[in-house]
């Protein structure tokens, strides 16, 4: 299996424009999520899906961030406006049970300018 | 409010020495616990659990500890080598149906040759 594969690596935007970000988990795994990392929060989860649908969504940190996935074998995560706050490395997991380890996708490195 | 602590940013071995990475939680109903390993420009890969009814978990070189009644993770790797250098998170979660992995913001581990 290729792992969870994360596009694009790299993103760079300007303040305003719509961003959305792509993952496919691994086939079979049941649990999706999406988390943020950066200097000063370090990771932290925006949302997550089991079967598809979104179980948790707490952690989106406005109306500007939404999260869709419509087949078990694809996910996004979009940005609309983007502003330069957002810039961060977003990753994708997935995993079996969600109390098992999570599989990392190599993430998206989004720089709002 | 934090729950998951990890006290030292950084942490500096030498080359087949002990390195001792630290994470302190506060929430008692946590009882699934893991470490994970990033390199620069990847995703973090699991490296090693315990639950909660274990007290010690080892695999090879890596060997997890916990003692609940101080709410204090460790994990230990002996000897380290220099492709142990990396950024170790430690994560818990409390399982059941509901809640997700909660990461510390991470220690980053140089090992010297």
């Amino acid at each position: 299996d290729a792992g969870v594969i994360q596009s694009p690596r790299h993103e760079v935007t300007e303040m305003g424009q719509e961003v959305t970000l792509r993952c496919k988990p691994i086939s079979g795994h049941d649990y999706l999520f999406w988390y943020r990392q950066t200097m000063m929060r370090g990771l932290e989860l925006l949302i997550y899906f089991n079967n598809n649908v979104p179980i948790d969504d707490s952690g989106m940190p406005e109306d500007r961030f939404s999260a869709k996935m419509p087949n078990a074998s694809f996910s996004t995560l979009k940005i609309q406006p983007s502003e330069p706050r957002d810039s961060a490395v977003y990753f994708c997991a997935s995993s079996l049970r969600q109390v098992s380890g999570y599989t990392f996708g190599s993430g998206t490195r989004l720089t709002v300018v | 409010d934090q729950q998951v602590k990890q006290n030292s940013p950084s942490l500096s071995v030498q080359e087949g020495r002990i390195s001792i990475l630290n994470c302190d939680y506060t929430n008692s109903m946590f009882d699934y616990f893991l470490w994970y390993k990033k390199y620069p420009a990847e995703g973090p890969t699991f490296l090693i659990s315990i639950s909660s009814i274990k007290d010690k978990n080892e695999d090879g070189r890596f060997t997890v500890f916990l003692n609940k009644s101080a709410k204090h993770l460790s994990l230990h790797i002996v000897p380290s080598q220099p492709g142990d250098s990396a950024v170790y998170f430690c994560a818990m979660n409390y399982g059941g149906s509901q809640g997700n992995l909660i990461f510390g913001k991470g220690t980053k581990l140089s090992v010297k040759p």
